[in-house]
């Protein structure tokens, strides 16, 4: 069965933009997370969706950084005012629900000019 | 508060040698222990998990970890290694106690397998 799809892979965009990452998570999982990794570090924890609704935003940076799951299933990520510093590798993991294994897509290199 | 640590950044190694990767972690709570393997440009896959039970947990690609308790520790361990497990370990924590079960990362090892 498929995995964890995120587009798009890449994404270079100049500061200031809006950006918008997709996860298409494997079907049936209820539980939804986001996490960023920066160069040279291990991910790091942004938000975690149980179904449709935000369980746990506790990791968004700033109120630029925003996310839906309107229908339970597909998640976006959204980055306004984009800036430099927002650049990174941006990871979708998805479970059956919070307490199995996640399981991570190939993530969404973000760079910011 | 959780945290995992990751002392080695690299670690070399020759083909068929023996390898561990060691990882602490700092909890005031139960935690799940799991370590991921990324290669370039890949993301995470999970080499396994330990949630309970047995203390040494075997993985995906004869790999296998060992939880001490008392030693707050999750080392990773693989009797000879081959070229193709040149890659980044990550070993990570979360809180059985939790509602999120979100992951917490150490800054990971990247074991070069040499020939």
């Amino acid at each position: 069965g498929a995995g964890v799809s995120q587009t798009p892979s890449n994404k270079v965009t100049e500061k200031g933009k809006y950006v918008e990452l997709r996860c298409d998570p494997i079907s049936g999982h209820t539980a939804l997370y986001w996490y960023r990794q920066s160069l040279g570090q291990g991910p790091e924890f942004l938000i975690y969706f149980q179904g449709t609704g935000a369980a746990d935003d506790s990791g968004l940076p700033n109120d630029r950084f925003f996310a839906v799951r309107p229908e339970g299933s597909v998640s976006t990520l959204k980055i306004q005012r984009t800036e430099r510093g927002d650049s990174a590798v941006y990871l979708c993991a998805s479970s059956w629900d919070n307490n199995q294994p996640q399981h991570f897509g190939d993530g969404t290199r973000l760079s910011i000019l | 508060a959780q945290s995992v640590t990751q002392l080695d950044s690299q670690v070399p190694v020759f083909e068929e040698a023996p390898v561990e990767l060691r990882c602490n972690y700092s909890s005031s709570v139960s935690v799940y222990l799991f370590w991921y393997v990324q290669y370039p440009n890949q993301g995470l896959q999970l080499l396994l998990k330990y949630l309970s039970g047995s203390t040494l947990v075997k993985g995906i690609n004869g790999f296998e970890a060992e939880f001490n308790k008392s030693q707050t520790s999750f080392h990773l361990r693989k009797p000879s290694v081959h070229i193709s497990d040149t890659a980044e370990y990550f070993c990570a924590v979360s809180d059985l106690d939790g509602a999120t079960n979100k992951l917490i990362f150490g800054t990971g090892t990247l074991l070069a397998v040499q020939p």
